[in-house]
């Protein structure tokens, strides 16, 4: 099955700073990468997502890029803000068992915490 | 309506105890999902439904029964619960492939804290 490595495990930022949260994946059928935010005790949150045609997608201070080949992909935050701060999920997904709607592989989080 | 909702927020129950949990979705979403969530980990799937029917069984224990009356409502019921069955439990929705391909992102709800005493 899918398995995705997330690094770092906690990112210490400064306000204004960029963080980049990297993550890689197995399996080379996976097609959809979505990110998401979890503040202390809310529901995981959709930031961003790409699907494997595209290289890069951004939204105002969020970007992801994505790396077929080498199976890896990237959240890039720029000009961090203390609200910034939670624990944020790469996933990966694989047309399981034939569905298409597939089954999410999350990676492990990141902490990030950015300080004002 | 672009909201997953859950019942209870919180719920705590002795180990011979029946509960049920509910989620409820009006995004006319397909394909809902359970997911169990320890502190500091990542979401980890438990079951998916397609078109009201079990697609995805995660290997969970039989004391978990997931059910999908229908397209709106997901129930997960508990019986004779383990104390390291205490987790955040997520109930998450999304769409099934269209033919435009359109992005089939997952829609969480807020999560039921289950406390297993």
């Amino acid at each position: 099955g899918e398995n995705v490595e997330q690094h770092p495990s906690t990112l210490s930022v400064q306000e204004g700073d960029s963080a980049v949260i990297k993550c890689t994946y197995s399996d080379s059928a996976s097609n959809y990468f979505p990110w998401y935010k979890q503040e202390l005790g809310k529901r995981p949150q959709l930031i961003i997502d790409i699907r494997s045609n595209v290289g890069e997608k951004k939204d105002q201070r969020i970007a992801v890029t994505l790396n077929k080949t080498a199976k890896h992909f990237s959240l890039h935050i720029t000009e961090t803000q203390p609200e910034d701060s939670a624990v944020y999920f790469c996933a990966a997904r694989s047309n399981a068992g034939g569905t298409s709607y597939g089954k999410l592989t999350f990676g492990q989080g990141t902490i990030l915490t950015v300080h004002p | 309506d672009t909201e997953v909702t859950q019942t209870p927020k919180h719920l705590v129950m002795g180990m011979t105890n029946k509960k049920s949990l509910k989620c409820e979705q009006h995004m006319g979403h397909r394909a809902m999902y359970w997911y169990k969530q320890k502190a500091k980990k990542p979401p980890e799937l438990m079951f998916v439904y397609s078109y009201e029917k079990l697609s995805i069984n995660e290997s969970v224990p039989s004391r978990f029964s997931p059910e999908c009356p229908n397209s709106s409502l997901l129930n997960l019921h508990l019986h004779a619960l383990q104390p390291e069955d205490s987790a955040l439990y997520l109930c998450a929705s999304s769409r099934i492939r269209t033919t435009s391909g359109s992005l089939r992102e997952q829609y969480f709800g807020p999560g039921t804290r289950l406390t297993v005493t």
